[in-house]
C-alpha cells in the first residue's frame, strides 16, 4: 500500500532559525495537503498542493509539491515560538479520497 | 455544528469490554473519516464515509472495529472486545465532497484500555 515518510522526525531549532521538513510517498501523489498538530491537539489543515512543481507561500511558511507529484517539502523561514508542534503531510492517490498521512516532523523551539 | 464534535473526549475501558465512539460532523459535510493515532505517530487511516455507506473501510484491523452512519450525518465507530493495543486516540474528520478539500478533525476521543 501507499507509504508516506516523512524527514526528520525532530527538529530542535533556535528561535529566528530556519526550518524545512521533506515528504516522500511511494506513489504519484493526485495531491498532497500540509497539517500542524500542537502538543495535546488535533491536525489542523494548512494547505493543499496539487500541481506539478507547485509553490505556495503563507506568511513565513513556503511549502512545494515536486515535478514527479512523489515529494512535497515545508520551509517555515524565522522560526517562531508558536511554530512549536508537529507537521504532517498527507497525500491522496488518484481516484481515492482518503488521505494517507506521514510520519510527521516534530518542531521544537529554543527561546 | 462550527466544527466536528467527537465524544466522549476520554474513555476508559477494561480489557474485552465493547465500545462506541461518536462523531458529529460539520453540517453539510458529506464525507467523514476515522483515523486512529497513536503517541508520537501519524494518523492511520480506518474508515470513509461518503453519505451513509462506508466507500472505504480498508483501513479496520479486524472484524472487531465496525462503523456507522445511519443518516448521513453522525457517525458511531464500534469496538467488540476491546484490546490493550487498541489504546490510543480516535480521530474523526469530515469535508466537502471530492479530492480537492482539505480535513477539518475534531478534538478526538482518547481510549484506553487497561
Amino acid at each position: 500500500g501507499q507509504q508516506v515518510m516523512q524527514i526528520p522526525q525532530y527538529q530542535h531549532v533556535q528561535e529566528g532559525e530556519d526550518f524545512t521538513t521533506y515528504c516522500n510517498s511511494s506513489t504519484t501523489l493526485s495531491n498532497i495537503q500540509w497539517y500542524k498538530q500542537r502538543p495535546g491537539g488535533h491536525p489542523v489543515f494548512l494547505i493543499q498542493l496539487v500541481k506539478s512543481g507547485e509553490v505556495k507561500k503563507q506568511k513565513r511558511l513556503t511549502f512545494q509539491f515536486g515535478e514527479a507529484k512523489k515529494n512535497s517539502s515545508l520551509h517555515i523561514t524565522a522560526t517562531q515560538t508558536t511554530d512549536v508542534g508537529t507537521y504532517f503531510c498527507a497525500g491522496r492517490s488518484f481516484g481515492n479520497e482518503k488521505l494517507t498521512f506521514g510520519t510527521g516532523t516534530r518542531l521544537t523551539i529554543i527561546p | 455544528g462550527a466544527g466536528v464534535s467527537q465524544t466522549p473526549s476520554n474513555k476508559v475501558t477494561e480489557k474485552g469490554k465493547y465500545v462506541e465512539l461518536r462523531c458529529d460532523p460539520i453540517s453539510g459535510h458529506t464525507a467523514l473519516y476515522w483515523y486512529r493515532q497513536s503517541l508520537g505517530q501519524g494518523p492511520e487511516f480506518l474508515i470513509y464515509f461518503q453519505g451513509t455507506g462506508a466507500a472505504d473501510d480498508s483501513g479496520l484491523p479486524n472484524d472487531r472495529f465496525f462503523a456507522v452512519r445511519p443518516e448521513g450525518s453522525v457517525s458511531t465507530l464500534k469496538i467488540q472486545r476491546t484490546e490493550r493495543g487498541d489504546s490510543a486516540v480516535y480521530l474523526c474528520a469530515s469535508s466537502g465532497s471530492g479530492q480537492f478539500y482539505g480535513y477539518t478533525f475534531g478534538s478526538g476521543t482518547r481510549l484506553t484500555v487497561v
